[in-house]
């Protein structure tokens, strides 16, 4: 069973902070997403990153896959209150019926207070 | 999300009913996908479809659940008879191979 632990659960900072969030893993994935959920809604695709050692930003928001493609982290620089949320990794896997399986992360829940 | 939705968005049912949760995809796409969502056990994969073809089931939980999808435009998830610890959020998502949009999901209570 392949597991993606993320760290921290849980976040809270001020406007302006930075921070990392960190999804690691045992397993290697083929290719490894990151959504936004909010209250009351389903989570929204950031970005997937399928190539080991892969770099992908989205404005504030900058997407790294370790080399190994087994871990990944997000890193936001100048936090706003609009980012708040619950951010979750998932990684996929390949081939047959596993083709279309991701194993979510438990998600960190991000506060940033004004 | 307007690639999918979901209905109802809320049911409040007492257990033993059959509840019924559907899903209308509106974007274009080739496979669906049924997740729940709790606080203990985060995001899990149901089961999910792909040409309208079950691919993988072994998500399900037991024999009380059942999905079907009849066409492209349509798929439900039954569940019958329903229990208090089949409370969750049920997420429908949509993608070229993996999920790609969500729908808002329904949030099952059974009392």
């Amino acid at each position: 069973t392949q597991l993606l632990e993320q760290s921290p659960q849980f976040l809270s900072i001020q406007e302006g902070e930075n921070l990392t969030v960190y999804c690691n893993s045992s397993s290697v994935f083929s290719s490894l997403q990151w959504y936004r959920q909010e209250p009351g809604e389903g989570p929204v695709l950031l970005v997937t990153v399928v190539t080991g050692g892969e770099v992908k930003k989205l404005k504030r928001l900058t997407f790294q896959f370790g080399d190994a493609r087994k871990d990944s982290s997000l890193h936001i620089t100048a936090a706003q209150p609009g980012d708040t949320g619950l951010y979750l990794c998932a990684g996929g896997s390949a081939g047959g019926t596993s083709y279309g399986k991701l194993t979510f992360g438990q998600g960190t829940i991000l506060t940033v207070h004004p | 999300d307007a690639g999918v939705i979901q209905s109802p968005r809320h049911e409040v049912t007492e257990m033993g009913q059959e509840v019924t949760l559907r899903c209308k995809p509106i974007s274009g796409h080739n496979s669906l996908f049924w997740y729940r969502q709790t606080m203990m056990r985060g995001l899990e994969l149901l089961i999910y479809f792909n040409n309208n073809v079950p691919i993988d089931d072994s998500g399900m939980p037991e024999d009380r659940f059942s999905a079907k999808m009849p066409n492209a435009s349509f798929s439900t998830l039954k569940i019958q008879p329903s229990e208090p610890r089949d409370s969750a959020v049920y997420f429908c998502a949509i993608g070229l191979h993996q999920p790609q949009h969500f729908g808002d999901g329904t949030r099952l209570s059974i009392l």
